[in-house]
């Protein structure tokens, strides 16, 4: 079983107020680190697939960055709106999805007004 | 409508029944896969499929059985079901390589 890790579990922010949060995973057998938004009683959407080694991808006002070697991956929130609040989950692909994807227990992103 | 359909959305069962999740897609993907959320955990892969006649198993398969019947469907089946299987259920789809797509989830409770 691959050991997917995010930190922190909870996170409280104020609006306009900027974030990050971790994943680690193992740094061997990397293929892919995938990043989802899982909003309350809605589907996870993916937000970002990023596969090679100091990979930064950015959509509107979210970023991430990839480290393979040393198995981290950091999510960015620029001035948090309260739109953003949701559990972001990573997953780890070890195999191009042949083995599925492994997910980590999220960080759940609380926005304050 | 969605592009990955479950069904039924939600069910309360009692122990020792059978019970079955259907999910579809119109998103013409080759693989689907079954994942169970519980609070405090990530989600968990219980079954996957790369084709109508692949199924391969999660890390928690234990006490689940699946059916690709078309490319378009894949069935979860609980045969005899058990208090700790209650859980939110996902459906999900990809392309060979790419990012997951989900379904609304399925929420099970056994009694």
């Amino acid at each position: 079983i691959l050991n997917v890790e995010q930190s922190p579990q909870s996170l409280h922010v104020q609006e306009g107020d900027s974030t990050n949060f971790t994943c680690s995973f193992p740094s061997s057998n990397f293929y892919a680190l995938h990043w989802y938004r899982w909003e309350t009683a809605k589907s996870p959407e993916a937000l970002f697939v990023m596969t090679l080694n100091g990979d930064e991808k950015k959509k509107g006002r979210i970023s991430a960055t990839l480290n393979t070697k040393e198995g981290y991956s950091y999510l960015y929130i620029k001035g948090s709106q309260p739109e953003d609040s949701a559990t972001y989950l990573c997953a780890f692909d070890s195999g191009g999805g042949a083995d599925g994807l492994t997910f980590g227990k999220g960080t759940h992103l609380i926005i304050q007004p | 409508d969605a592009d990955v359909t479950q069904t039924p959305r939600n069910r309360i069962t009692k122990t020792g029944k059978r019970i079955m999740l259907e999910c579809s897609q119109t998103k013409g993907h080759d693989r689907m896969y079954w994942y169970r959320q519980d609070p405090g955990l990530g989600l968990r892969l219980i079954y996957y499929s790369f084709d109508v006649k692949d199924i391969n198993k999660g890390e928690i398969s234990d006490g689940y059985s699946v059916s690709r019947q078309a490319q378009a469907k894949f069935s979860l089946s609980l045969e005899s079901a058990i208090p700790n299987q209650t859980a939110l259920y996902f459906c999900a789809t990809s392309p060979r390589t790419g990012e997951l797509f989900f379904g609304e989830g399925s929420r099970l409770t056994v009694l």
